[in-house]
């Protein structure tokens, strides 16, 4: 049983689209994040909700929104995608706000092409 | 600026040699450092913290706060340690923030 679980894996789409990404944990975690690992291999943080309410949000173009329906889901929407979004995007868990202890999904690599 | 450096991408051992993966850190105040471990087409996954002051599969790290360093440390690499390796640090206030550096490929030798 999958602890966290992103889909797709794989997302290849043409600049100018909009994309989601979703992530779902079944941990009964209170808080998610969203990292983007870039070319380099540099993870970043990008978005972090707990129980629903955004609690990090870095410096990311507002193209890219986040949602948390409820506190085991949180999807990344991308609008306008451009060559510089292609990255791989991890989604993680932890058990409350201030655990660090992370369960990360597998990860969604995008092209942008 | 918060900071985590790890200056090798690449660490290439033979089995039974010892291995260190070094990590640097900037960080004003008392850090908390952490190594997650990535191996072939699993996840990462958290490996250990300093504050545990453990070891897991071998490996220990220790905190040197006068070199702000956090070096992972293994006395006889095995084949099966093959992965990446991301020292991280808890970033201030109490978010969950981590921030990570560029990781280390680690390869062991037969």
């Amino acid at each position: 049983d999958t602890a966290v679980s992103q889909t797709p894996k794989y997302l290849v789409t043409q600049m100018g689209n909009d994309k989601s990404i979703k992530c779902e944990q079944n941990l009964g975690h209170d808080t998610m994040y969203w990292y983007k690992q870039d070319s380099k291999k540099f993870l970043k943080i990008m978005f972090s909700y707990n129980n629903k309410e955004l609690i990090i949000n870095e410096t990311v173009p507002n193209r890219f929104s986040p949602k948390s329906p409820d506190k085991a889901h949180l999807n990344l929407h991308i609008n306008s995608l451009e060559l510089g979004d292609s990255a791989v995007y991890f989604c993680a868990s932890s058990p409350r706000q201030g655990s660090y202890g992370y369960t990360f999904g597998s990860g969604t690599r995008l092209t942008v092409v | 600026a918060q900071r985590v450096t790890q200056p090798e991408k690449l660490l290439s051992v033979f089995k039974g040699a010892p291995v260190e993966l070094k990590c640097n850190y900037s960080y004003s105040g008392s850090p908390e450092l952490f190594w997650y471990v990535q191996y072939s087409r699993q996840r990462l996954q958290l490996l250990l913290r300093h504050i545990s002051r453990e070891s897991i599969k071998g490996f220990t790290a220790d905190l040197n706060k006068g070199e702000t360093s956090f070096h992972l440390k293994k006395p006889f690499a095995q084949e099966e340690d093959s992965a990446m390796y991301y020292c991280a640090l808890k970033g201030s206030g109490n978010t969950g923030k981590l921030i990570f550096g560029q990781g280390t490929t680690l390869q062991v030798k037969p």
